[in-house]
């Protein structure tokens, strides 16, 4: 079993519906739970992080983890053209310096 | 202010040959982290520099790569003896750091497009 599973999509939905996408973890040490945006042909920029778990809003972005079935949520409210990109969940033990990733999913808008 | 920065944005090279990846963080980054992008795939780690710590090279795949950082500066990877399953882009990325207040926040240069023919 990997240490952090995503699926890869693509996910279509059409402009102004609600995104869900979603990772799912093993290691129970996990502590930081992070999504990183990448646009094509560019780097990962980190969207949102939250510590152990619960909800954190951040305009239309909201990140959940539920660390008791190991699963963690971005929702998207909104969600607009631009916003089509991969996004990568990924997450560290409290301190550690290695941050494990998902193989992102990718997401399109339809306008 | 700058971001990191990595040269050269595109490099093809030939099956055999060796190739220097470079990497400027950004400035007072302590830390350090290289990864491997297939296509299609997600992150895979390299190496990761922490100030004057030895490296974790747990991720390099093979003795073919290499990766060395001067104090809290530029990194340059290295590969040797190309192969075709090299082929990948390479992203850096820097990090404030612990004392910096947090190794999550990773900031990601925009990577080397490496094709081996």
């Amino acid at each position: 079993q990997k240490e952090v599973e995503q699926d890869p999509g693509p996910l279509s939905v059409p402009e102004g519906a609600i995104v869900s996408l979603n990772c799912t973890y093993s290691n129970s040490a996990f502590q930081y739970f992070m999504w990183y945006r990448q646009y094509s042909r560019k780097g990962p920029e980190l969207l949102m992080y939250t510590y152990s778990s619960g909800n954190k809003e951040d305009g239309r972005f909201t990140a959940q983890v539920d660390k008791s079935s190991k699963y963690i949520s971005l929702f998207i409210r909104d969600s607009q053209p631009s916003d089509s990109a991969t996004y990568l969940c990924a997450m560290s033990v409290y301190r550690d310096d290695k941050i494990i990733f998902g193989k992102g999913t990718r997401l399109h808008i339809l306008p | 202010g700058a971001g990191v920065s990595q040269s050269p944005s595109n490099k093809v090279t030939e099956k055999g040959k060796d190739v220097e990846l470079r990497c400027d963080p950004i400035s007072g980054h302590t830390a350090l982290y290289w990864y491997r992008q297939r296509l299609g795939q997600g992150l895979e780690f390299l190496i990761y520099f922490q100030g004057n710590s030895a490296p974790d090279k747990s991720g390099l795949p093979s003795d073919r790569f290499s990766a060395e950082r001067t104090g809290e500066s530029v990194s340059t990877l290295t590969i040797q003896r190309t192969q075709q399953e090299d082929s990948a882009v390479y992203l850096c990325a820097s990090s404030p750091g612990l004392a910096g207040g947090g190794l999550y926040e990773q900031y990601f240069g925009p990577g080397t497009r490496l094709t081996v023919t």
